[in-house]
C-alpha cells in the first residue's frame, strides 16, 4: 500500500521560504507524477505543481514565479519550496500521487503551514 | 476564485438523492476528464469518481458521475449520514503553459 507523508516546519516567517518534503513508502517514485496541493483554512483545494520522476516539472501559473518542486533529498522523496511567503500562503499542504491528465489516487495526511511572524 | 464552479452547499435527507454540479470551460471540462473527490472533516481528499463516471474499487455504486459539454455532475443516491463531507470536482486545464490541475471551490453536503 502506497503511503505519503509530508514533513517540514509548521511556521514560516513572512518573506521567507517554505520548505516541505514528501516521503513515499510502499512504492517507488519512478513513474507517476508527484504533486503538491494546498488548502487554506476553510477554503478549497489549489494545485501547486507536479514533478515527474525524471525531473520534469509543471507549476500553477499563479505560483510559478515562487515555486520549485524537486526530487530528493533522499530516494523516494520529493520536495516543495515556496519563496517570499505571505499570510495568504497559510494552508494545509498535501502531497499526492497522480498520472498526467489523471487522478490523484494517494494523498498524504497534510501538514499545516502558517506564515506568521 | 476557483476555475471550476460548484454550489457552496447541498443538502438532503437520508435515503434521498442529491446532485452536485460543476461548471467549467472548453479548456478543462470540455476537453478533459472530470474527477470527484470526497473530503471528510479533518482528512485528506479521497478519489470518488475518475474519468467522468468511473468508480474506484471500494466506492459504493450510490455515487455516480456524468459529464456533458463543459459541465459535470455528481449524484449520490440513498443518502447516508456518513456522506456528509465536502465534495470537489477537478479537471486538467490546457490553457497557458498547462496542463494544470484545476479544482472547484467545493460543495459542503449536509445530511439533514
Amino acid at each position: 500500500q502506497v503511503q505519503l507523508q509530508e514533513s517540514g516546519p509548521g511556521l514560516v516567517k513572512p518573506s521567507e521560504t517554505l520548505s516541505l518534503t514528501c516521503t513515499v513508502s510502499g512504492g517507488s517514485i519512478s513513474t507517476y507524477y508527484w504533486s503538491w496541493i494546498r488548502q487554506p483554512p476553510g477554503k478549497g483545494l489549489e494545485w501547486i505543481g507536479y514533478i515527474y520522476y525524471s525531473g520534469s516539472t509543471n507549476y500553477n501559473p499563479s505560483l510559478k514565479s515562487r515555486v520549485t518542486i524537486s526530487v530528493g533529498p533522499s530516494k523516494n522523496q520529493f520536495s516543495l519550496k515556496l519563496s517570499s511567503v505571505t499570510a495568504a500562503d497559510t494552508a494545509v499542504y498535501y502531497c499526492a500521487r497522480g498520472e498526467l491528465l489523471g487522478y490523484f489516487d494517494y494523498w498524504g495526511q497534510g501538514t499545516l503551514v502558517t506564515a506568521s511572524s | 476564485q476557483s476555475v471550476l464552479t460548484q454550489p457552496p452547499s447541498a443538502s438532503g435527507a437520508p435515503g434521498q438523492r442529491v446532485t452536485i454540479s460543476c461548471s467549467g470551460s472548453s479548456s478543462n471540462i470540455g476537453s478533459n476528464y472530470v474527477y470527484w473527490y470526497q473530503q471528510l472533516p479533518g482528512t485528506a481528499p479521497k478519489l470518488l469518481i475518475y474519468r467522468n463516471n468511473q468508480r474506484p474499487s471500494g466506492v459504493p455504486d450510490r455515487f455516480s458521475g456524468s459529464k456533458s459539454g463543459t459541465s459535470a455532475s455528481l449524484a449520490i443516491s440513498g443518502l447516508r449520514s456518513e456522506d456528509e463531507a465536502d465534495y470537489y470536482c477537478a479537471a486538467w486545464d490546457d490553457r497557458l503553459s498547462g496542463p494544470n490541475a484545476v479544482f472547484g471551490g467545493g460543495t459542503k453536503l449536509t445530511v439533514l
